[in-house]
């Protein structure tokens, strides 16, 4: 079975301040995926990565960063947090176009 | 016009009844077409995959693909109060890298 995990699944920060959203996956994945969804919105692809140390903007990366040091690993980093980006974190990984999620991330920003 | 299309719902079935989701998508060049069902406050779960036309059947789920049309279905026999969630169409578009682009997705209720 995929293993898709993240960090935390409920997380409270204040604005301006830098947030790490961490997903790590089991399976050998090449390919990662961070998405947000929001209500009336749908998923929205903020970054992704085809392999380590390379990244790709998605649609939505305005405010947001990412780091593949590792090939399990895929860190989502927000420079500095504002309350537009409360929203359901999800990361996904995949080996060719079928992707699995992580159980997500809730991040409320105040 | 979106790539991938959904009626948001909600689509309210009684419990025992047949629920049909559709999905169309707008690239004729798309391969690989995917289910996912999303129970509120969770993340995605893949249900389905279909890349042939016909249909493909996988317990009570069944996938409907026919790509002359460009749309996708997906129906859930005998439905049951747990099969409650939003039901999420994934499309690999053509030259889309392992990308996949999602539908909105259709909120389905299964009234007991």
């Amino acid at each position: 079975d995929v293993k898709v995990t993240q960090s935390s699944r409920y997380l409270v920060k204040r604005t301006g301040e830098k947030v790490f959203l961490e997903c790590v996956q089991d399976m050998d994945h090449e390919n990662m995926f961070w998405y947000r969804q929001d209500p009336g919105l749908g998923l929205r692809l903020i970054y992704f990565s085809y392999d380590v140390k390379m990244k790709e903007k998605g649609d939505i990366p305005e405010g947001y960063s990412v780091s593949r040091e590792k090939k399990e690993r895929f860190s989502l980093i927000l420079e500095s947090a504002s309350t537009n980006q409360t929203s359901m974190y999800l990361c996904a990984s995949s080996a060719s176009e079928t992707q699995y999620f992580g159980p997500g991330t809730r991040l409320l920003v105040l | 016009q979106k790539e991938v299309e959904q009626n948001s719902g909600p689509l309210s079935v009684p419990e025992g009844a047949i629920a049909s989701l559709n999905c169309t998508y707008s690239d004729r060049g798309s391969q690989s077409f995917f289910w996912y069902r999303q129970y509120s406050g969770k993340s995605p779960e893949l249900i389905m995959s279909i890349y042939s036309n016909g249909d493909k059947e996988d317990g009570r789920f069944t996938a409907q693909l026919n790509k002359a049309s460009q749309y996708v279905s997906l129906l859930i026999r005998d439905s049951q109060p747990s099969d409650s969630a939003t039901y999420l169409c994934a499309v690999h578009l053509n030259n889309a890298g392992n990308m996949l682009t999602f539908g909105g997705g259709t909120r389905l209720m299964v009234k007991p």
